[in-house]
């Protein structure tokens, strides 16, 4: 079975300062790894996901995660917060070898502080 | 990548009654996927609809619950039926089309509030 912990139910960061949300899954062939966003009465938009190469994934926004298989981790940053970027953030993986099944993390709701 | 249309994009329905929800793809796609948000809560798969079989669903939920279908490889449709207020959450649909470039699309959502 596939699963995705995100340890943080809330990020505060103030506007500015660099931003980090934790993510980490566990799957049993390689993973396919997401990461969403959802602002308030919208659907999810696509940031970025990470298949194979290299650890360090560029998205939208000025968002990028890093890849870490010895940490099964897959954390969000970016360097410079802004108060925009206020949302709530999904991490979600599948396994690449196995059915085209998603799983979600249960969100981390980002506030940046002015 | 594949841009979604969903509908209707909230209702307020009555206690036992149904609603079918629809989803449009501007491209033809193999699999769709409708999943639930309940309130202050994450996405769950409900079913995975593949054109021309019957939808496959996840552990906790039922075609008499929720039927699908999926007449096409653009079209597919979700039906909350004998609804309860627990019923209550977004229904969001979501496609892969170029998997590997695009990752997952997902359609707006439909809010559903059952009185």
């Amino acid at each position: 079975a596939q699963s995705v912990a995100q340890p943080e139910d809330q990020v505060n960061v103030a506007e500015g300062n660099p931003l980090t949300v934790k993510c980490t899954y566990s799957v049993s062939g390689n993973p396919y790894l997401f990461w969403y966003v959802q602002y308030p009465n919208r659907g999810l938009q696509f940031l970025l996901k990470y298949i194979t190469g290299d650890n360090l994934v560029k998205g939208s926004y000025g968002f990028e995660a890093e890849f870490n298989k010895s940490q099964t981790s897959f954390h969000l940053k970016k360097p410079s917060a802004l108060v925009s970027d206020s949302a709530l953030y999904f991490c979600a993986v599948r396994d690449l070898g196995g059915y085209q099944k998603v799983t979600f993390g249960t969100g981390t709701k980002l506030q940046v502080i002015p | 990548s594949a841009v979604i249309s969903q509908k209707p994009s909230r209702d307020i329905c009555q206690r036992g009654t149904s609603l079918t929800i629809q989803c449009q793809v501007d491209s033809q796609v193999t699999m769709m996927f409708w999943y639930r948000q309940q309130p202050g809560q994450s996405l769950t798969l409900i079913a995975t609809a593949n054109q021309g079989s019957e939808a496959t669903y996840e552990s906790g939920f039922v075609i008499d619950k929720f039927p699908i279908s999926r007449p096409n490889l653009t079209f597919s449709t979700l039906t909350v039926s004998n609804m309860s207020p627990e019923d209550s959450s977004i229904y969001l649909c979501s496609v892969v089309y170029q998997e590997f470039f695009d990752g997952y699309t997902f359609g707006s959502g439909t809010r559903l509030t059952v009185v």
